[in-house]
C-alpha cells in the first residue's frame, strides 16, 4: 500500500526567504505525485504534479517541486516566500495502477512579515 | 458546472440523527471521490466512484456510512446514527478519466455532531 509522510507539522519562514516543505513517499511502481494547498475554510487547490519527465516541476504561484527517485522525496519549494503563502500544504501520491490519492498529514506553512 | 459544488457548507446535527451530504461534480468528470478531514489531520479516503463501475468502498469507516452516485452525476454521502467522532469536514473531488492531473476539490461540508 502507498503512503506519504510529511515530517513537519509546522514550517515557519520569514517573508522573502526561500521555503521548503518536505514530503517522502512509499509506493510500488512509478508514482504520480501531487501538491495541494488549503486556505482556511476552503477546499484543496491543486499546485503542481509530477507524472513523468523532468524531475523539477513548476506549478502555480511560483512553487516548484523536485522529484528525487533515489530518496523517494518530492519536496515543495519556493525561492522567495510571501505572507500570502501561509496555508496548509498537502503532498499526495498514487501509483500508476490506482485511482485514489493517498494524502500526507499536511504541513502548516506560516510566512512571517 | 465550473467547479465541484458541495452542500450544505455547514451542518450541525444531534447525535443519533442521520445526515446526507451532497456533491455535484464537474460536468464530464467520470470519477468522484469522498474524503474526510478531521480537525488538524490529513485527508482520509472514504469512497471512489468511476462511471458505472462498482464503487471502491474500502475507506468507509463503518456500516453507518454509505454513498450513492447515479451515472456520472450527483453523489450523496449518508451517515446514519451520527456519532461525535463523525464531526469533520467532508470533501468531495472529481476527475476526468485520465486523472493525470489529480482532482478538483469542492469546498467541503463541515459536519458537527452535538
Amino acid at each position: 500500500a502507498q503512503s506519504v509522510a510529511q515530517p513537519e507539522d509546522q514550517v515557519n519562514v520569514a517573508e522573502g526567504n526561500p521555503l521548503t516543505v518536505k514530503c517522502t513517499y512509499s509506493v510500488s511502481g512509478n508514482p504520480y505525485l501531487f501538491w495541494y494547498v488549503q486556505y482556511p475554510n476552503r477546499g484543496l487547490q491543486f499546485l503542481l504534479k509530477y507524472i513523468t519527465g523532468d524531475n523539477l516541476v513548476k506549478g502555480s504561484y511560483g512553487f516548484e517541486a523536485e522529484f528525487n527517485k533515489s530518496q523517494t522525496s518530492f519536496h515543495l519549494k519556493k525561492p522567495s516566500a510571501l505572507v500570502s503563502d501561509s496555508a496548509l500544504y498537502f503532498c499526495a501520491v498514487r501509483p500508476g495502477s490506482a485511482r485514489q490519492l493517498t494524502f500526507g498529514s499536511g504541513t502548516q506553512l506560516t510566512v512571517l512579515p | 458546472g465550473a467547479g465541484v459544488s458541495q452542500s450544505p457548507s455547514n451542518k450541525v446535527t444531534e447525535k443519533g440523527k442521520d445526515v446526507e451530504l451532497r456533491c455535484d461534480p464537474i460536468s464530464g468528470h467520470t470519477a468522484l471521490y469522498w474524503y474526510r478531514q478531521r480537525l488538524g489531520q490529513g485527508l482520509e479516503f472514504l469512497i471512489y466512484f468511476q462511471g458505472n463501475s462498482a464503487p471502491d468502498k474500502s475507506g468507509l469507516p463503518s456500516d453507518r456510512f454509505s454513498a450513492e452516485r447515479t451515472g456520472e452525476s450527483v453523489s450523496t454521502l449518508t451517515i446514519q446514527r451520527t456519532q461525535q467522532e463523525d464531526s469533520a469536514v467532508y470533501l468531495c473531488a472529481s476527475s476526468s478519466a485520465t486523472a493525470n492531473y489529480g482532482y478538483t476539490f469542492g469546498s467541503g461540508t463541515r459536519l458537527t455532531v452535538v
